[in-house]
């Protein structure tokens, strides 16, 4: 069974730099048939993709969030990260991240718990 | 404002039937068939309930089931249950570059 799950600081100050990892547990995040993706999620509002990446190291990332996203991953450590720069109050959400099958674009079908960032001074 | 477009809230009682409308445009919904939708209970990770517009994982009860016709998806649940209340959101495929869009997801109460 696959498992994946957030971790890092609960609390970001304004224009700091968020950075979270997931932990992928299970499986191996080497696979070929998975691009791994981050996800947020505003308290009481819907759900926002930031952007995802592949084992090779290819990423893509949502226009809207592109000129201050970054995603790596760590094959070793079975790990992938995301980094947003110049954080604002509207960064403040839950943030999770996901597994997203290749043959089926689009489809999140493994998530993390889910991780609170709240950005605030 | 998402850029799927569905219910706020829909209510039901228990044994009855609801179906929740997700509306999109060609170039996602109605252009390909990677339409999913996921169950979220308050403070729970969303959980994918149905792939491909009408796709089951393995696990999740037959009394969800997905359709599509044109640029909306709808989800159905029969035989409502108390542990079916929950926000349900849909997701499709765009072939923008933002990749993936959702909606703005639907309160389902169960009476």
């Amino acid at each position: 069974q696959v498992q994946l799950q957030e971790s890092g600081p609960g609390l970001v100050k304004p224009s700091q730099t968020l950075s979270l990892t997931c932990t992928v547990s299970g499986g191996s995040i080497s696979s070929g048939s998975y691009y791994w993706s981050w996800i947020r999620q505003p308290a009481g509002k819907g759900l926002e993709w930031i952007g995802r990446i592949y084992t090779s190291g290819s990423t893509n990332y949502n226009p809207s969030l592109k000129s201050r996203v970054t995603i790596s991953v760590d094959t070793s450590k079975n790990q992938f990260s995301l980094k947003l720069s110049s954080v604002t109050a509207a960064d403040t959400a839950v943030y999770y991240c996901a597994r997203e099958s290749i043959a089926v674009a689009g489809t999140f079908d493994y998530w993390g718990q889910g991780t609170l960032v709240t950005v605030s001074s | 404002q998402s850029a799927l477009t569905q219910p706020a809230s829909v209510s039901g009682s228990p044994g009855q039937s609801i179906t929740i409308s997700c509306t999109g445009t060609s170039s996602d919904v109605g252009g390909y068939n990677y339409v999913s939708w996921y169950q979220q209970h308050p403070g729970k990770a969303p959980k994918l309930m149905i792939y491909e517009v009408s796709n089951r994982p393995s696990g999740v009860s037959n009394r969800f089931s997905g359709s599509k016709s044109g640029n909306t998806a709808s989800l159905t649940i029969s035989g409502l249950q108390a542990e079916d209340e929950a926000d349900y959101y849909c997701s499709s495929y765009t072939s923008s570059s933002t990749h993936v869009v959702f909606g703005g997801g639907t309160k389902l109460t169960v009476l």
